[in-house]
């Protein structure tokens, strides 16, 4: 039973490019969660989505990014014409149900997409 | 004030040592407290979950004090594989925007 899945684990841009980050949620979870981390720094919420719905996008910043969850295939965090202030590690979770208890699922994250922008 | 803060770090302690990490939150609403630990360049692994009653899982103790909004972790007898980034994670009304703190440094030396 494989774990959350994130694709690519390296990303590097140029400035002004789009940045596309997958993350295929363990089978049977139906929801997921983005997290980034910039450097030293702990891991900020970003967007909580269901299939096919956004549930919450407090964290992401409103212009640049955005996420989607399609019925079929993976969830997609896209960032486009990325700045240098982009670089960070993007981490992506799953749960098959909201809430508490998907903090004590061990195989919470996946290992996260480094991108970096040059 | 973050809403989640600990101790600065980094700790460098000898192999062997107790060494004890702080965590303070601002949300008294609160619902779930965790310790995670975080290897270089890797993903957050859950440690342990934190109750009211505290609780032990070997040389790993985590306290919580409702009342001054702490949380505490205690590791005895350090082992050179306990050296990682420990981060101190909340969980607010609400189920699932979990908030983390901006983590504490360990190494334990030979």
């Amino acid at each position: 039973n494989a774990g959350v899945m994130q694709n690519p684990r390296h990303l590097v841009r140029r400035r002004g490019q789009e940045a596309r980050l997958r993350c295929s949620p363990m089978k049977g979870h139906s929801h997921v969660y983005w997290y980034r981390q910039l450097p030293e720094e702990g891991l900020k919420f970003m967007v909580y989505l269901q299939k096919e719905n956004i549930i919450d996008e407090s964290g992401m910043p409103k212009e640049r990014f955005s996420a989607e969850f399609p019925k079929e295939g993976p969830s997609i965090l896209r960032i486009q014409q990325v700045v240098r202030g982009d670089s960070a590690a993007y981490f992506c979770a799953s749960s098959p149900t909201p809430g508490q208890e998907i903090m004590n699922t061990e195989a919470f994250f996946g290992q996260g997409t480094r991108l970096t922008v040059v | 004030r973050k809403e989640v803060e600990q101790d600065p770090g980094p700790f460098n302690v000898p192999e062997g040592a107790t060494v004890a990490f702080n965590c303070t939150y601002s949300n008294s609403a609160s619902q779930s407290f965790f310790w995670y630990r975080q290897d270089c360049r890797k993903e957050p692994k859950l440690l342990m979950s934190v109750y009211s009653s505290g609780n032990e899982d070997g040389r790993f103790t985590a306290q919580l004090n409702r009342a001054s909004q702490y949380i505490s972790l205690l590791i005895r007898d350090s082992k050179l594989s306990d050296s990682a980034t420990y981060l101190c994670v909340v969980l607010p009304p609400g189920g699932f925007k979990t908030i983390f703190g901006a983590g504490t440094r360990l190494f334990v030396k030979a």
